[in-house]
């Protein structure tokens, strides 16, 4: 079974702080993805990353996609309140892959 | 909004009841999954279509879940003689073929009381 280790589970940052969490696993994955849910919602996508040492940008946002394709983080500087979520990271085992596993999570908690 | 669309957000229901779900795909995609979520956990898969035909349910949780796409457009969800236990935010997502982008929709939490 291929799981996804996410960490930190919780992390509480004053508005303007930089943060990184992130997303390990001992297997390989085809792809992974980001997502952020709010309370009550469904996940958003925020970003989807495919190849080994791949580094995406979404804002103040930065994703990168380990070179071995086994890890991934996420990376926001100065964060700010709207920021607020749970940050989700979910994969695909293989080319033909139909299922996402995810693991549990970041809740993040950006404080004005 | 041309997004995953889910209904409803909200049920309540009685143990032993019987509840369906709906849930309208992005149009052009010809993948739809279903998984699960509860409290504290990321989403857990279910089941999923490929246009009409459901290529995998190994993974419903029990005979009592099941599933249907009958024209390979919208799906439904159904569940039988509910269960506390299958209280949680039931999440329906639709993509394009192969992935990997799969979007969700805003999902429909269930109370069973």
């Amino acid at each position: 079974t291929q799981l996804l280790e996410q960490s930190p589970q919780f992390l509480s940052i004053q508005e303007g702080e930089n943060l990184t969490v992130y997303c390990n696993s001992s297997s390989v994955f085809s792809s992974l993805q980001w997502y952020r849910q709010e309370p009550g919602e469904g996940p958003v996508l925020l970003v989807t990353v495919v190849t080994g040492g791949e580094v995406k940008k979404l804002k103040r946002l930065t994703f990168q996609f380990g070179d071995a394709r086994k890890d991934s983080s996420l990376h926001i500087t100065a964060a700010q309140p709207g920021d607020t979520g749970l940050y989700l990271c979910a994969g695909y085992s293989g080319a033909g892959s139909y299922q996402l596993t995810f693991g549990k999570g970041t809740k993040l908690s950006v404080i004005p | 909004d041309t997004g995953v669309s889910q209904d409803p957000r909200h049920k309540i229901t009685k143990r032993g009841q019987n509840v369906t779900f709906r849930c309208d795909p992005i149009s052009e995609h010809n993948r739809l999954y279903w998984y699960r979520q509860t409290l504290g956990q990321g989403p857990e898969f279910l089941t999923y279509f490929q246009n009409e035909a459901q290529l995998e349910k190994s993974r419903l949780l029990s005979d009592r879940f099941s599933a249907e796409r009958p024209k390979g457009s919208f799906s439904t969800l159904e569940i039988q003689r509910t269960e506390q236990g299958d209280s949680a935010m039931y999440l329906c997502a639709s993509s394009l073929t192969p992935p990997p982008e799969a979007f969700f929709g805003q999902g429909t939490r269930l109370t069973v009381v």
